[in-house]
């Protein structure tokens, strides 16, 4: 199968740094996305990556090594409302560009 | 602003029931997917369409299945609802295309609860 594996619950202090880590298969690998779930809504894109390096977006980043099959989301500066579950999933190469999902990192920040 | 609509966000089913799920997108996406999600099993898919009366098998079609007579709109149908197929649906449309530009964007989704 095409594992995705990442922790399945996180948590951090408002204000501070956490990064949220990704492993995945590298055969067929086709590019990384990241997505925002907060409890009871829809996943909301956040990043996607697919060459080597660091993706920045404000407050998020996301980093890709296609090599070590890794990847990490990294938030900045904590607020209480990036409390929510973090899914990364992974394109391979397939008909219709699917996605195959981890388990998702349900991050929670304490004040 | 996209939006992807189910019709339903909470249903209560009899095993053995036929259930139908609905989803409709305004984007005018090529792509849509139907996933259900499960606490630590993440979103799994069960079917998807890149085409009007297209569909293609998931990881988990069994028990399930889709059809898509127009482009907006993506159904999900349980044949015989059982219990184990109680769980969050979510609903999915992408625009065809390099991965690049495949954002999957996602409706709010529908508890099934199987009775």
């Amino acid at each position: 199968g095409q594992n995705i594996d990442q922790p399945t619950e996180m948590t951090a202090t408002e204000g501070a740094i956490v990064q949220i880590n990704c492993t995945y298969q590298t055969s067929g690998f086709n590019g990384l996305f990241w997505y925002q779930q907060h409890a009871g809504e829809a996943p909301t894109f956040l990043s996607y990556n697919v060459l080597d390096g660091l993706e920045e977006k404000g407050r998020f980043s996301s980093f890709l090594s296609r090599s070590k099959g890794y990847s990490y989301l990294l938030l900045k500066e904590l607020q209480m409302k990036d409390s929510a579950s973090y899914l990364c999933a992974v394109g391979f190469n397939n008909a219709g560009n699917m996605l195959t999902f981890g388990g998702g990192t349900r991050l929670m920040v304490k004040p | 602003d996209v939006k992807v609509t189910q019709s339903s966000r909470y249903l209560v089913k009899r095993t053995g029931e036929k259930v139908f799920l609905e989803c409709v997108q305004d984007m005018d996406h090529e792509n849509m997917f139907w996933y259900r999600q499960d606490p630590g099993l993440g979103l799994r898919l069960i079917y998807f369409s890149y085409d009007v009366k297209m569909k293609e098998k998931g990881d988990i079609p069994e028990g399930y299945s889709v059809s898509r007579e127009k482009k907006e709109r993506f159904s999900l149908i349980l044949e015989s609802a059982s219990t184990n197929q109680t769980s969050m649906y979510l609903c999915a449309s992408s625009k065809q295309g390099t991965l690049a530009k495949n954002i999957q964007y996602f409706g709010a989704g529908t508890r099934l609860s199987v009775l």
